[in-house]
């Protein structure tokens, strides 16, 4: 079945630095991925959707010069959250669209900001 | 817009006795319906989902879920469950169009119990 891969699993950064999350589509094209974030003992809630080629989409309320997405080429969306703070702290996870609207996802990423 | 419910958060179950998850949905349009489980700290595997046809979907590890359109339902549930299914257990929708996000429950908490 179709793979998507996202680093790190896990990163531990200061306050006030920047993190890089990488999302790879191993064996199929995707020219969409979703980026949702996920807080402790709650659901996904989507973030913004990357489109190959074009500005990344946000959902309302999600700051868009925070949390930058680039969607460089058809296996690679990247979210990069910037300045980070403690309140950043939370799960992020990606996902890319399959043909029948199934959705492949990452295994996720732990960040923490101390 | 969709939504979906998840009625209970938390379920506990001795092991080797069935269980069942319950997941309501609003939509004003036809949906595809899926069950996802999470592992602590890792992303979602999908157990199960509805596009069309039989009510009854079999999924993986031995979970199941009824379509029930009139009751705009989609219970998971299994005859027996394993102290391995310990696990978060999400409800998810998506309109019949190419390319959308998944909208999820806020999840339930399945825990077994020896």
């Amino acid at each position: 079945g179709a793979v998507v891969s996202q680093h790190p699993s896990w990163v531990i950064c200061k306050s006030g630095t920047s993190v890089k999350i990488e999302c790879r589509s191993l064996d199929f094209q995707a020219t969409t991925m979703f980026w949702y974030r996920q807080f402790p003992k709650q659901s996904l809630m989507l973030m913004a959707t990357s489109n190959e080629g074009s500005k990344a989409t946000y959902e309302q309320g999600v700051e868009k010069d925070k949390f930058l997405i680039n969607h460089a080429s058809l296996t690679l969306s990247t979210l990069t959250v910037t300045s980070a703070h403690p309140e950043d702290s939370s799960f992020y996870i990606c996902s890319a669209p399959g043909r029948v609207t199934e959705a492949f996802f990452g295994q996720g990423t732990r960040l923490t900001v101390v | 817009a969709q939504s979906v419910t998840q009625l209970d958060s938390q379920v506990p179950v001795f092991e080797e006795a069935p269980v069942e998850l319950r997941c309501n949905y609003s939509s004003s349009v036809s949906v595809y319906l899926f069950w996802y489980v999470q592992y602590p700290n890792q992303g979602l595997q999908l157990l199960l989902k509805y596009l069309s046809g039989s009510t009854l979907v079999k999924g993986i590890n031995g979970f199941e879920a009824e379509f029930n359109k009139s009751q705009t339902s989609f219970h998971l549930r299994k005859p027996s469950v394993h102290i391995s299914d310990t696990a978060e257990y999400f409800c998810a929708v998506s309109v019949f169009s190419g390319n959308t996000p998944l909208v999820f429950g806020k999840g339930t908490r399945l825990s077994v119990i020896a």
